[in-house]
């Protein structure tokens, strides 16, 4: 089936920092990913759209400038949190559909504690 | 953008059947069914999908009736290791840029 893959699976910064997580779509391309987060005990909340070739649509409520994505080819969309704070430490996931209709894979998710 | 409505928590014991529903009022015709897991410090899984009547597959049932408003995943014979966040999301399966949005999910806990 549809692999995603999400590096790093874990991550500590200093405040203040920025931290880039990436999202492959290994065995199938994907024009569209989607990044959510999670804290504790919550369920996943839509971030942005990552967009193959042009800019990320972004949930309201989201910083595009704090929560810089690219999605420069169709196999690969990264998350760049700038200066980063406390209180974005958070479970950060990403997924993608392969368009074959099973559905969306995710990432196995990054855990961003920063400190 | 449906949405879906689930019980937020369930208590079971292992070798039980569990069946968790939901509700999809604004359900649409494009829309397919879907039920992820999700364990702690994970991505959510897949576990099954329809889009009416009832589809079987190694691990779940899920029901749907003729209205499609609601469905029901049914999780045979649970063990501990089935202890998990359980989420039903309803979107346009064939539109890869679909959003889908999480409800609150339903957070199963299976007893020894």
């Amino acid at each position: 089936g549809a692999v995603v893959s999400q590096h790093p699976s874990w991550v500590i910064c200093k405040s203040g920092t920025s931290v880039k997580i990436e999202c492959r779509s290994l065995d199938f391309q994907a024009t569209t990913m989607f990044w959510y987060r999670q804290f504790p005990k919550q369920s996943l909340m839509l971030m942005a759209t990552s967009n193959e070739g042009s800019k990320a649509t972004y949930e309201q409520g989201v910083e595009k400038d704090k929560f810089l994505i690219n999605h420069a080819s169709l196999t690969l969309s990264t998350l760049t949190v700038t200066s980063a704070h406390p209180e974005d430490s958070s479970f950060y996931i990403c997924s993608a559909s392969s368009n074959t209709g099973d559905g969306y894979t995710f990432g196995s998710g990054t855990r961003l504690t920063v400190v | 953008l449906a949405k879906t409505t689930q019980p937020i928590s369930m208590d079971s014991y292992e070798g039980q059947e569990v069946n968790i529903t939901c509700s999809h009022n604004n359900i649409a015709t494009n829309d397919y069914i879907t039920w992820y897991q999700q364990f702690p410090s994970q991505g959510p899984r897949f576990i099954i999908q329809g889009y009416k009547t009832k589809v079987t597959n190694e691990v779940a049932s899920l029901f749907i009736p003729a209205d499609r408003k609601s469905s029901t995943l049914s999780l045979p014979r649970v063990s501990l290791s089935d202890t998990a966040v359980y989420y039903c999301l309803v979107g346009d399966k064939m539109d890869s840029s679909y959003k889908l949005i999480f409800g609150s999910g339903t957070r199963l806990l299976v007893r020894p």
